[in-house]
């Protein structure tokens, strides 16, 4: 019963390092869509996807890069950390089929620090 | 641009007591989903309770109670016997029919509990 599965839980980069957060759910969604969680601002969306192959940019995309390969992946990827991408971040999902109305199940989050 | 306003940063109930934490939202549509996330200290987002836009019957979940008002754009949720562990961020949330199902947050309410 794995649900939404984000690695790792905590990161330090370096300035201009890369990385990618990892998320994979197993809930045969069709949705999946990344956050940002920022102290006094709320979640705001990054990238999301409707199906493999399909992505598209939310409010905050600059300097994340996403690729569907899969219905169950969903990696976010940094390609020079900046300290401005500090934050939480959180991978959801969901299902479609009644898309409006379908809740996001959220993974549990990976707390990222650039210094 | 559709927002969601919060216009509480921070709350704070006695235990048993009823605590309301209000929302506003900014959309043309008329057709959407109302979602109340709970965020514990743990970060792991919970879907508190549900709405839906043509439903003028407002949603209860045990405790969890809210009162939709089409018109006002307000979605309103109640807590009623706070507890202990009803202490968290709450976030209100609205997804349009047709956006691909991204959801929009508000900032969210920090919500205090006291014994």
């Amino acid at each position: 019963n794995a649900g939404v599965t984000q690695t790792p839980k905590f990161q330090v980069l370096k300035t201009g390092q890369s990385m990618t957060l990892q998320c994979a759910q197993d809930m045969n969604h069709e949705y999946m869509s990344w956050y940002r969680q920022d102290p006094g601002m709320g979640l705001r969306l990054i990238h999301y996807s409707v199906g493999a192959g399909i992505t598209d940019q939310g409010e905050v995309p600059n300097g994340y890069n996403v690729s569907r390969s899969t219905t169950e992946d969903f990696p976010l990827r940094l390609l020079s950390a900046a300290p401005s991408q500090t934050s939480v971040y959180f991978c959801a999902s969901s299902s479609t089929e009644s898309s409006y109305n379908s809740p996001l199940h959220f993974g549990n989050g990976t707390r990222l620090t650039v210094t | 641009a559709q927002t969601v306003t919060q216009s509480q940063p921070e709350m704070s109930v006695q235990e048993a007591e009823t605590v309301t934490l209000s929302c506003t939202y900014d959309t043309s549509e008329s057709d959407y989903y109302l979602f109340w996330y709970k965020q514990p200290p743990s970060r792991q987002m919970i879907l508190v309770i549900r709405q839906e836009a043509y439903k003028q019957q407002n949603a209860t979940e045990n405790r969890f109670s809210v009162n939709f008002q089409k018109a006002a754009k307000s979605f309103s949720l109640k807590i009623s016997d706070s507890q202990l562990g009803d202490a968290a961020m709450y976030f209100c949330a609205y997804r349009v029919r047709g956006s691909q199902g991204n959801l929009i947050f508000g900032k969210g309410t920090k919500l205090s509990v006291k014994p």
